[in-house]
């Protein structure tokens, strides 16, 4: 298998604030990665797919303009919830893929990051 | 459009026993299926992975099967144990959406000794 990471694993802030939440592949570069958003008690939500170097794909009815997904490197990708409000509160978690390293391009999910918003 | 349900939502048995938890899905265009267990506040472990070509994948005490046709699957437990409560979750990649899995809304499991 593969190590993915998430920092921070949990966060608060207020209201209007920012908050960037990291997803990395510590031992292969991940060519995708994958944002996923889970409500208590509910299943995991696709927001968004990212590629290395490209923009990302965003899910109907997921804002682009509200979060922001940069996936600079292949071991490095961010998710920012801008001017955070209560009802981003979630569970964010990533995962990681490279098709050509692993068999049946299987995705590897990072531990996730716990946001609340007061 | 893929959907993924789960049945049970919730399941409570004895230690010991065997258990099955289902997953079904509306598009039998998948090109693999997942079942991953969730414990609480936590990230996804990985169990088993099923190729569409598959019928079946073993780890242990866990099997899990895998009937394309009728979109179902299931996920067997053999002899329970209290650390094996945890939410478990299936999730199918289709054949054609760049890699992107979808969710059932898991079945929590609870174990008692």
């Amino acid at each position: 298998g593969a190590v993915v990471s998430q920092h921070p694993s949990r966060v608060i802030c207020k209201s209007g604030t920012s908050v960037k939440i990291e997803c990395r592949s510590l031992d292969f570069q991940a060519t995708t990665m994958f944002w996923y958003r889970q409500f208590p008690k509910q299943s995991l939500m696709l927001m968004a797919t990212s590629n290395e170097g490209s923009k990302a794909t965003y899910e109907q009815g997921v804002e682009k303009d509200k979060f922001l997904i940069n996936h600079a490197s292949l071991t490095l990708s961010t998710l920012t919830v801008t001017s955070a409000h209560p009802e981003d509160s979630s569970f964010y978690i990533c995962s990681a893929s490279f098709p050509d390293k692993f068999l049946y391009n299987e995705q590897f999910f990072g531990p996730g990051t716990r946001l609340t918003v007061l | 459009k893929q959907e993924v349900t789960q049945i049970p939502a919730a399941l409570s048995v004895p230690e010991g026993e065997n258990l099955v938890l289902n997953c079904s899905f509306t598009d039998s265009a998948i090109y693999n299926l997942q079942w991953f267990r969730q414990d609480p506040g936590k990230g996804l472990t990985s169990l088993l992975l099923i190729q569409s070509s598959q019928r079946e994948q073993t780890s242990g005490r866990l099997n899990a099967s895998l009937d394309k046709s009728s979109g179902r699957s299931t996920l067997y437990i053999a002899a329970s144990q209290p650390g094996d409560s945890a939410t478990y979750l299936c999730a199918v990649r289709g054949d054609n959406q760049g890699g992107k899995l979808i969710f059932g809304q898991g079945t929590e499991l609870s174990v008692k000794p």
